[in-house]
This record gives structure tokens, C-alpha cells and sequence, in this order.
């Protein structure tokens, strides 16, 4: 199965901070790579998918980048109801899915 | 609006089975897969599965294999999640969420809201 590792897993930001947040893959899944944002009690969220693109009403602050076995999800200008859980998901080995563990942006 | 609504909040004793549906509105049921996944209290989230909506195809996790079943009903745009032979680390929120793109450019667009299962004597 692939693995997927992000880091940190958590950090402490503040609002107006440029955050990046790093995913990678245990072998090279192009740019099958998906970022969700988990807020406490509510389900996952579509932020971006194949790498790179901006999921339909995801603010434009939030951008993505990578290939191959590295990915990045960046939040340019970090906002109040930015902080939450952040989970990369492969899905070149779909149907079998796989998540990272999950980064955790907090207010400093 | 598009939406996936799960049933509710399910207590079991350890042995027990569950089945928890998902009930898709808004769009057309059988054009979009089906995948459930899970997360523990306080941990990342879990594949457990895929389901074809077209042709019933599934595929499950090693870990819940051979004690899970998806399935679904298009007459009704339900999906449903049965585990069986419960144990207490089954205990998570459950969630289906619709398969949006083309293999293998798969992404979860559409969640429900989750299912909280807890399994405890």
C-alpha cells in the first residue's frame, strides 16, 4: 500500500501568516493528491484536488503544488476559520485510498 | 442541494453488527461511486471501502475484510455500511462521501455528516 506522511503534525500560526504544510508519498503517485480541511465535529472538506486545483468556493489563499512523492497545500494569508485539520489522500492506487496523518493548525 | 445524509448515532455490545445507511440527494445516484471511511476518537481518517454505484463492484480494507459489507439500494439513493463481529477499536465516526472525477483522479467531494458507532459492553 502507498504511504502517505505529512509533517508537522501540527503548528502553531497566526492570522496573517503564510503556512505550509508537506505531504509525501512512499512511492511516486504523479499528481494524484488531494488536500481536505477537518474542522472539530463537522466532516472533511475538498480543498484541492489533483494537486493543484482549487476545489469550486475554496478561497483563493489556499493553494497547492507538487508531483511525483512531494506536495505541498500553502495558506498565503492565514484567516480565522483557517484553523482546523489538514489531511493529504492519494488516489493513485484507487479505489484503495489512502490519507496522511493529519496536520493540525492552531493559533499561536 | 446536493447532499449525503447518514442515519444516526449507534451503540453496540462488542459481537454486535451495525449498519449504517447514507442516503444521497441533488444529483444522480448512480453516476458517482461511493467510499466510506472512518476516523477513531481523536485520530486520522480510515479507507474502509469503495463501492460502484453502477455495477455493485466493491473493495474493502485488509482491515475490516471479510466483516464488512457495502451496498447499496437505487431505488432509494441509499448506501448502506454493515460491520459485523464489533469490536471496541471499531469505535469511530463513520462517513460515506461521494467519489467526484475519474479514476484515478478520485476525489471526495460530497460528505455526510458522520455516524458516530461506538462498541462497548
Amino acid at each position: 500500500d502507498i504511504q502517505m506522511t505529512q509533517s508537522p503534525s501540527s503548528l502553531s500560526a497566526s492570522v496573517g501568516d503564510r503556512v505550509t504544510i508537506t505531504c509525501r508519498a512512499s512511492q511516486s503517485i504523479s499528481t494524484y493528491l488531494n488536500w481536505y480541511q477537518q474542522k472539530p465535529g463537522k466532516a472533511p472538506k475538498l480543498l484541492i484536488y489533483g494537486a493543484s486545483s482549487l476545489q469550486s468556493g475554496v478561497p483563493s489563499t489556499f493553494s497547492g503544488s507538487g508531483s511525483g512523492t512531494d506536495f505541498t497545500l500553502t495558506i498565503s494569508s492565514l484567516q480565522p476559520e483557517d484553523f482546523a485539520t489538514y489531511y493529504c489522500q492519494q488516489s493513485y492506487s484507487t479505489p484503495l485510498l489512502t490519507f496522511g496523518g493529519g496536520t493540525k493548525v492552531e493559533i499561536k | 442541494q446536493v447532499q449525503l445524509v447518514q442515519s444516526g448515532t449507534e451503540v453496540k455490545k462488542p459481537g454486535a453488527s451495525v449498519k449504517v445507511s447514507c442516503k444521497a440527494s441533488g444529483y444522480t445516484f448512480n453516476k458517482y461511486d461511493i467510499y466510506w471511511v472512518r476516523q477513531a476518537p481523536g485520530q486520522g481518517l480510515e479507507w474502509m471501502g469503495w463501492i460502484s454505484v453502477y455495477n455493485g463492484n466493491t473493495k474493502y480494507a485488509q482491515k475490516v475484510q471479510g466483516r464488512v459489507t457495502m451496498t447499496t439500494d437505487t431505488s432509494t439513493s441509499t448506501a448502506y455500511m454493515e460491520l459485523r463481529s464489533l469490536r471496541s477499536d471499531d469505535t469511530a465516526v463513520y462517513y460515506c462521501a461521494r467519489d467526484w472525477g475519474s479514476p484515478p483522479d478520485d476525489a471526495l467531494d460530497i460528505w455526510g455528516q458522520g455516524t458516530m458507532v461506538t462498541v462497548s459492553s
